[in-house]
């Protein structure tokens, strides 16, 4: 079956500073799929990268996908404090319709 | 609605007892998943549900869970016999078409404890 691993488990980060998180699968990607998680919360749609090579921004974060290393990063510009929470990414398991396999996740911690 | 809704927000029942979920997906969406997130165990999968097909039920864990999705709309996640393991969070999702290229979008969550 298919896992995906995120790294770093947890981050601490002073405001204003970059940081990257990486998720890496251990199958070909058929898509991957960024999300953000508030305590408490479901799980708010970030970004879906389909294609090698693909790179996409909302506001300070950007998302690439690296496809023969199976690899996707999301980088964050210049972290507030409203970008504390975790980041999961998902992947589909198949070329067809498909639920998720997700990493453990990412804990971001911003502080002043 | 304009988004994934999910009732009860919050379930604490006692243990043997059966337990019911309910998802109302984005208006329009035809596919929707049920998946489970537990500390440690990150998110699983348990079932998915697109149109009229049969659905995928592969993830759940045991006969003791079970679902059905009315008029291609409201879904119904059910726990029989509760036990202490079944202790998580329940997050429901749909998508427009459940193609790939298709973003899922979540619910909320019900916290389910079992005492």
């Amino acid at each position: 079956s298919q896992e995906l691993e995120q790294s770093p488990q947890s981050l601490i980060v002073q405001e204003g500073k970059n940081l990257t998180i990486n998720c890496t699968s251990s199958k070909t990607l058929y898509g991957l799929y960024w999300y953000k998680q508030k305590y408490g919360e479901g799980l708010i749609f970030l970004m879906m990268l389909q294609k090698g090579g693909e790179e996409k921004s909302h506001e300070k974060i950007t998302a690439k996908l690296d496809e023969k290393k199976q690899q996707s990063s999301l980088h964050i510009t210049a972290s507030q404090p409203s970008h504390a929470g975790i980041y999961l990414c998902g992947a589909a398991t198949n070329s067809g319709n498909t639920p998720l396999v997700f990493g453990k996740g990412t804990r971001l911690s911003v502080i002043a | 609605g304009a988004g994934v809704s999910q009732s009860p927000s919050n379930k604490v029942t006692e243990k043997g007892k059966d337990v019911e979920l309910r998802c109302d997906p984005i208006s329009g969406h035809t596919a929707l998943y049920w998946y489970r997130q537990s500390l440690g165990q990150g998110l699983e999968f348990l079932i998915y549900f697109q149109g009229n097909s049969a659905p995928d039920k592969s993830g759940l864990p045991s006969d003791r869970f079970s679902a059905e999705r009315t008029g291609g709309s409201v879904s119904t996640l059910t726990i029989q016999r509760t036990q202490q393991e079944d202790s998580a969070v329940y997050l429901c999702a749909s998508s427009y078409t459940g193609g790939r290229n298709q973003p899922q979008h979540f619910g909320d969550g019900t916290r389910l404890s079992i005492l």
